[in-house]
């Protein structure tokens, strides 16, 4: 069956450290998304692709850049870990027809210290 | 600004029990409206997708409502199980080349026997 899976599940960091949390999916979707989750705030989106080479910027997405070489790969990474990007991170997936459904990974726990 | 705001924050039902779960939005242009079931520790699962035709939707013991003049929908949850004990979020879609998605904050239901 296809899948979205995140590595790792836990994560955690010190300060000032460079951080790359894996997203890959077997569903061949065009549409990769990074979204960060916290208490008191909805699902925000760090980042997000429509296809091979192409990237864009969320609402956050201050400290974090991505890249995508290949279909099925969506890598975020933190240049420089801050306290504030403690959070759990969710990778999503989509189809390019309009109206579909993202499928979202089981997400990455990272603790900032 | 487009905003998803859920109501009640949270709810504790009995076994058997049915629940009503509200999402008002002020997102335009409209696209479509999303009901997401995201169990703790994991990922959001979409449970129905409702364009602007769309005023019903049923999922199993799930059914959606959307009024999309007065801009609210529901989630009822008939006959509630311990399984349903997740927190339910409500995504609204902008019309529009990039269908940006504005998230709920979500609404955590407990189940209990």
């Amino acid at each position: 069956d296809a899948e979205i899976t995140q590595s790792p599940r836990h994560k955690i960091t010190e300060t000032g450290r460079q951080v790359t949390l894996a997203c890959h999916q077997t569903w061949n979707h065009n549409n990769m998304f990074w979204y960060r989750q916290d208490l008191g705030h909805g699902l925000r989106l760090i980042h997000y692709s429509y296809g091979v080479q192409d990237t864009n910027k969320g609402e956050v997405s201050d400290g974090y850049s991505v890249s995508r070489s290949n279909t099925e790969d969506l890598p975020l990474t933190l240049e420089s870990a801050a306290s504030s990007q403690t959070s759990v991170y969710f990778c999503a997936s989509s189809s390019s027809a309009t109206n579909e459904k993202l499928f979202f990974g089981s997400g990455t726990q990272l603790s900032v210290l | 600004k487009n905003q998803v705001e859920q109501s009640p924050q949270s709810l504790i039902i009995l076994e058997g029990k049915n629940c009503t779960l509200q999402c008002n939005y002020t997102v335009s242009p409209f696209s479509n409206l999303r009901w997401y079931k995201q169990d703790t520790g994991r990922g959001p699962v979409s449970l129905t997708i409702m364009t602007f035709s769309e005023n019903t939707k049923s999922n199993r013991r799930y059914t959606a409502t959307l009024d999309a003049d007065t801009k609210q929908s529901s989630l009822h949850i008939t006959a509630s199980q311990l399984s349903d004990s997740a927190s339910y979020i409500c995504v609204v879609s902008e019309d529009g080349a990039n269908s940006k998605l504005t998230f709920g904050k979500g609404i955590t239901l407990s189940v209990r026997p």
